[in-house]
Formats: structure tokens, sequence, C-alpha cells
């Protein structure tokens, strides 16, 4: 079992929908998650930290459920900019504080 | 402007040869990091390291090689010894490790490496 497992789509969402995609990890000492993007041939940037009680910006929310060992990110009334890919980041308590990613999820708007 | 500059963005290598990625960071950050990244695959860590004249095996080491002798720079040499370097090669630097503030680790443009 991969430690950080994502659907890779494509999510294909008409535009202002909503949508919402999960990401689990595998190791129950797990600290810290982030959700990164990702545009066709670019480089990851980060798009909001998950904490412990939610974190919402915007039309982004991200919630972590520890007991199921998940984070999710919903998107609403998305846009054609937000398509790209979703990377799901998670940093295990005993991994020196390295990064483990996960192999994102595809996000794709239609107008 | 303060950010990650790699380079080439596109480089070519016949098979035997070794590269040398460039990564530059102007950013003041202690932490860098080397990934591969393939299709349909997370980032990979190959080195990092989180101080001048020092670093560590990510988890795909073998076949490369990094010197941090600048806190600025950290290039990575992808020797033939690296069976399948085909793939996107992402720099990336942190303030440090250790705690939630230090951990955003921000990225180069990246460098395609294509193996001939």
């Amino acid at each position: 079992r991969k430690e950080v497992e994502q659907d890779p789509g494509p999510f294909n969402v008409p535009e202002g929908a909503t949508v919402a995609f999960n990401c689990t990890y595998s190791n129950s000492a797990s600290q810290s998650f982030f959700w990164y993007r990702q545009d066709c041939r670019k480089e990851p940037k980060l798009l909001m930290s998950v904490y412990s009680s939610g974190n919402e910006d915007g039309r982004f929310t991200a919630q972590l459920n520890r007991a199921s060992q998940y984070i999710s990110l919903l998107i609403r009334d998305s846009k054609l900019s937000d398509s790209a890919t979703y990377l799901c980041v998670v940093i295990p308590m005993d991994s020196n504080y390295q990064l483990i990613w996960g192999a994102g999820t595809k996000l794709i708007i239609k107008p | 402007d303060g950010g990650i500059t790699q380079s080439p963005k596109y480089l070519f290598r016949k098979e035997g040869q070794n590269v040398t990625l460039s990564c530059e960071q102007n950013l003041n950050h202690d932490a860098m990091y080397w990934y591969r990244q393939d299709p349909g695959q997370g980032l990979r860590l190959i080195y990092y390291s989180q101080i001048v004249n020092d670093f560590q095996k990510g988890d795909i080491a073998e076949g490369y090689s990094v010197s941090r002798e600048k806190k600025e720079s950290f290039p990575l040499t992808v020797t033939s010894a690296q069976k399948n370097p085909t793939a996107f090669y992402l720099c990336a630097s942190s303030m440090g490790t250790g705690t939630l503030a230090y951990n955003e680790q921000f990225f180069g443009p990246g460098t395609r490496l294509t193996v001939l």
C-alpha cells in the first residue's frame, strides 16, 4: 500500500460546480498535511495547509480526518483556472520532517 | 525578486554521459531538496541538504550525486549509473526542517531531462 494515495482522476467538472477529492495516508503518526497545486508541466506550489480544525481560504476548504486517516479538499464555484493537478503532502512524525507526496488528482474544469 | 532558479529547462543526454543540473536560491533558505517526478507518480526525494556542507540521501539516491558548498546552490549530477534518468527534476528549498512553519517548500521551474 502506498504511503499516500490519491484518485488520479481526471475529474471533469462543469464550471461553477463544487468538487471534492480525498487523500488517504497510511502512517497514523503523520503530523502535518498540505495541498499543493501543480499546473501542467510546471512546478508545484503550496495551495494550503491542513489543520486539525480544518482550513478555509476563499472557495477552498481543506479538512483532516485523523480517525480515518484522510484529508480532503473541497472547491466551490469552480473556475476554469482551477484546472490543475492537486497534490496531497503528508509529513510523518518519524520521517525527519521529509515530505511524502501523493501522485496527484487531475482536475479539469469545463466551460 | 527572491526565488529558485533551475537550469537548463530542457536537457538531452546521450547514454553513458554524466550531466549536472543547476539549482540556485536567493531566499536565504537553509534546506534544499532534489526531487524526481515521473508521469502518474508522486515526487520522489533524491537528496536533501539541511545545511551547507551536509546532505543526506533520499529514497532514490542511487545514480545521483550532489554537493552543497554554498547556501545558495545545490547542484545535482545525474551519473551514467542511473539506469532510467529520463524524468522531470525539481529543486526546492525551505527555511529549514523541524516545525510546521518551516516546512513549506518552494520549487524551481524544473529541468526536463531526456536520455537519447
